[in-house]
């Protein structure tokens, strides 16, 4: 039982290029979140699904797209990146809400954008 | 707006008691969540409160009032590895979890 990964756990990209920013979780949890933390900050939600086939912006969303094409995926893009996403990206699930959103959460993937 | 409130960093002593405190302003209320996030790491689950009163949990307690928007995490016989950040969070009527920038606690032997 993996719980949630997430690839890759380090990356750097130069400005305006493109990456895919993947997580997996194996526990059939329903809902899944991608968060970004900065020094300072409390994290701070991008997206998040809460079943196959939805999505919904969270507090910061600009310049990210989702995808949950599979229950145990969730996929976060950047299409043009700017030195201004550099940050920690999390990736989280949980069985849904209330009394069920203990989150989970993966190891973290390192982006740099120069 | 939302908001959650805590120290930036507290020290303590191995052995000894520590309380960390944070204060919340969140759209309806579903609940506080009290996270551990040690450096480089993910954050992990520590307790869930949504009831007044005190929740223990071997050598973690979390204490919640909802009538004051106050809760706090107390640490007792405290270890070199409970030294990490202490996530505060609070859920809104929207289900969705408010963070704290963290408490970095720092133990010193």
């Amino acid at each position: 039982n993996a719980g949630v990964t997430q690839t890759p756990k380090f990356r750097v990209l130069k400005t305006g290029q493109s990456m895919t920013l993947l997580c997996a979780q194996d526990m059939n949890h329903e809902y899944m979140y991608w968060y970004r933390q900065d020094p300072g900050m409390g994290l701070r939600l991008i997206h998040y699904s809460v079943g196959e086939g939805t999505t919904a912006k969270g507090e910061v969303p600009d310049g990210y797209n989702v995808s949950r094409l599979k229950k145990q995926n969730f996929l976060l893009g950047l299409e043009s990146a700017a030195p201004s996403q550099t940050s920690v990206y999390f990736c989280a699930s949980s069985k849904g809400s209330g009394d069920y959103n203990e989150q989970f959460f993966g190891p973290g993937t390192r982006l740099t954008v120069l | 707006g939302q908001n959650i409130d805590q120290p930036t960093e507290m020290t303590a002593t191995e052995g000894a008691i520590v309380q960390i405190n944070c204060t919340y302003q969140t759209s309806g209320f579903n609940g506080l969540f009290w996270y551990q996030q040690h450096a480089g790491e993910a954050p992990t689950f520590l307790s869930y409160n949504v009831l007044d009163g005190l929740e223990e949990k071997g050598r973690f307690s979390s204490f919640l009032s909802r009538s004051k928007g106050y809760s706090y995490l107390l640490l007792k016989e405290l270890q070199m590895k409970d030294s990490a950040s202490y996530l505060c969070a609070g859920m809104d009527s929207n289900y969705q979890l408010i963070w704290g920038a963290g408490t970095k606690l720092i133990i010193k032997p």
